[in-house]
This record gives structure tokens, sequence and C-alpha cells, in this order.
């Protein structure tokens, strides 16, 4: 079956511009969860949906990220007026639910803010 | 303070031989440990996860947990050359929030 997808795969923007990550969960999987992943760094939670509810906003970094999910499948991850900091590798998430054990991972989503 | 801190290594072990990984986290509420591996350019992929204290067992991998000194172990036994990865500690937190560690890097010597 289809894992978690992610578009795009590689995203080359300019500072200041807006940008849309966008991740297609496991069907069925009802948790999504947002990382960001920085060279040679850990993976920095963001944010985690149950359904299209996001309980805990406070990972984001800053108010130029917000994220959505509609119909308890896809999500974005939008990044408004991107700066440099921002250039990472952006992975998505899911798992069958809250509790569940196992997330499995998008391919990420590779960012570049020039 | 990190919230999950790892040695990031790098760890060389000679094929065959026993790899250690260790992880210590500050919340002392947590209740979900996890080892993830990454690949070189690939995404994060679960070996193991541990709720209770003590030691569980899968295959050559063993994760142990000692929720009195918050520290979370990997030991891989027999390691091979396709251990040669990145292996990340996970916490689940309160509200569901999970904390990564910045990753242990591993490389098995043939």
């Amino acid at each position: 079956g289809a894992g978690v997808s992610q578009s795009p795969s590689n995203k080359v923007t300019e500072k200041g511009k807006d940008v849309e990550l966008r991740c297609d969960p496991i069907s069925g999987h009802t948790a999504l969860y947002w990382y960001r992943q920085s060279l040679g760094q850990g993976l920095e939670f963001l944010i985690y949906f149950q359904g299209n509810s996001a309980p805990d906003k406070s990972g984001l970094p800053s108010d130029r990220f917000s994220a959505e999910r509609t119909g308890g499948s896809v999500s974005t991850l939008t990044i408004q007026r991107t700066q440099q900091e921002d250039s990472a590798v952006y992975l998505c998430a899911s798992s069958l639910g809250r509790f569940s054990a196992e997330q499995f991972f998008g391919p990420g989503t590779r960012l570049t803010v020039l | 303070q990190k919230e999950v801190e790892q040695n990031s290594g790098p760890l060389s072990v000679p094929e065959g031989a026993i790899a250690s990984l260790n992880c210590t986290y500050s919340d002392r509420g947590s209740q979900s440990f996890f080892w993830y591996r990454q690949y070189s350019g690939k995404s994060p992929e679960l070996i193991m996860f541990i709720y209770s204290n003590g030691d569980k067992e899968d295959g050559r991998f063993t994760a142990q947990l000692n929720k009195a000194s918050q520290y979370v172990s990997l030991l891989i036994r027999d390691s091979q050359p396709s251990d040669s990865a990145t292996y990340l500690c996970a916490v689940n937190g309160a509200g569901n929030q999970f904390y990564f560690g910045t990753g242990t890097s591993l490389t098995v010597i043939p």
C-alpha cells in the first residue's frame, strides 16, 4: 500500500516568499505530525493533528508558520515571508491514532531559502 | 537543557560486536520512548518502542528503560555493516508532543 507522501520533494525559494508544503498520510491514519530537520540536527517537533484538530501549536517556530488539515487526511504547512533560517528538511509522519506507537515518515521536503 | 540528549558520536564498532546507544530525557512525566534509525538522506524508521521499566528485546535489538534515572538505551547485538546509520531517540511528552534527540551516528566496520 502507499506510504506517506509529501510534495514537493525539493523547493527553492527566495527570501520573503511564501511556501506551501503538502503531506498525504497513510489512508486511515488519524494522527499526523510535522517535523523540521536542519543539517546535523535532530527532528524538531512542529505540530500534531488528531483528525482535523491541532491540540497544541506551541511547537511552531513563529507566527509565520501555520498548518491545517482538512477531511482528516491531507495537511499543508505554510511558511509566510520565508527566511534563510527556515531552510531545512520538513518531514511529515502519520500514525493510526494518538497513542499508536509507530509513526510512519514521508520522504520529506527539502526547502532552501536563498 | 534539551528535552532529549544523545551522544552525537560517531560511534564505531567492529562487525559482530555489541553497539550501545544511550539517551537521557528531562521530562519525568514521559511515558513512551522510541528508537528510530535514519540512513543518510532517508527518513527515520521505527526500530523499537518501550513503555515499561526494564528490557525489551526484538531480534538483535534490546531497548532498556530506567525511568528513575530518566535513561533509555538501545543495544544492537552482532552488529552488521547495514546497521550503520544515525539512531534517534524520541520521547512522547505531555500534550502528545514528540521530542527527538540529535541522534548518534553509528558505523559498523567490516
